[in-house]
């Protein structure tokens, strides 16, 4: 079954606006992962959350994680058309099991 | 180079036959993971070594498939008697050793295997 999960599927949004891309997961983790995929390529890593950590910002990127709610959301402000791409989460539950969720498709319109 | 390689880049073959998929690691790092995407999906986890312990192979979908990374590096993914559900993207990712709480993965570009 997926550890996380990342809603919404598919999100549309105009350059300069921010995107919010949500993530839930079922167990305990060690830390979050987001990565971002552009089409027909490898992912990237973007940022690492660890679980005693509450907030993180990277850039244009902001990711937050609440362990109560095993949820996390990355937020890209002044999103550009290149940062249309997709979004995955992962956690990592202290040891070799990685798992990533399907995924949310950004597009950015100009 | 510095990156994860993987080769071929894209493989066409015909259901019934046999094919490999190689992936070398970034230098140095000891986790090798093997992935499979189908089109718009997400990632599904099919096998993970690290350095010289027994391979995860929780993730294999069926005896079909089978992976060997030798000297502790190169990777090879191998299927058996391909079938058009195997049509996906084949993803390799390399890590340095997991459980530190920094298990970031550097991905390959991936093969794209159609099966006809």
């Amino acid at each position: 079954s997926q550890q996380g999960e990342e809603d919404p599927q598919a999100l549309s949004i105009q350059e300069g606006e921010n995107a919010t891309m949500n993530c839930s997961y079922k167990t305990s983790i060690n830390n979050l992962q987001w990565y971002r995929q552009n089409s027909g390529r490898g992912l990237v890593h973007l940022i690492l959350i660890r679980s005693n950590e509450r907030e993180k910002h990277s850039g244009r990127l902001r990711v937050t994680l609440d362990t109560s709610k095993k949820s996390s959301s990355l937020l890209i402000t002044a999103s550009r058309a290149a940062d249309t791409a997709s979004y995955f989460c992962a956690t990592d539950d202290y040891g070799q099991n990685f798992v990533f969720g399907p995924g949310t498709r950004l597009s950015v319109l100009p | 180079g510095a990156g994860v390689s993987q080769s071929p880049s894209n493989k066409v073959t015909e259901k019934g036959k046999d094919v490999e998929l190689r992936c070398d690691p970034i230098s140095g790092h000891t986790a090798l993971y093997w992935y499979r995407q189908s089109l718009g999906q997400g990632l599904e986890f099919l096998i993970y070594f690290q350095g010289n312990s027994a391979p995860d192979k929780s993730g294999l979908p069926s005896d079909r498939f089978s992976a060997e990374r030798t000297g502790g590096s190169v990777s090879t993914l191998t299927i058996q008697r391909t079938q058009q559900e195997d049509s996906a993207v084949y993803l390799c990712a390399s890590s340095f050793s997991p459980g530190q709480g920094k298990n970031i993965q550097y991905f390959g570009a991936g093969t794209r295997l159609s099966v006809l």
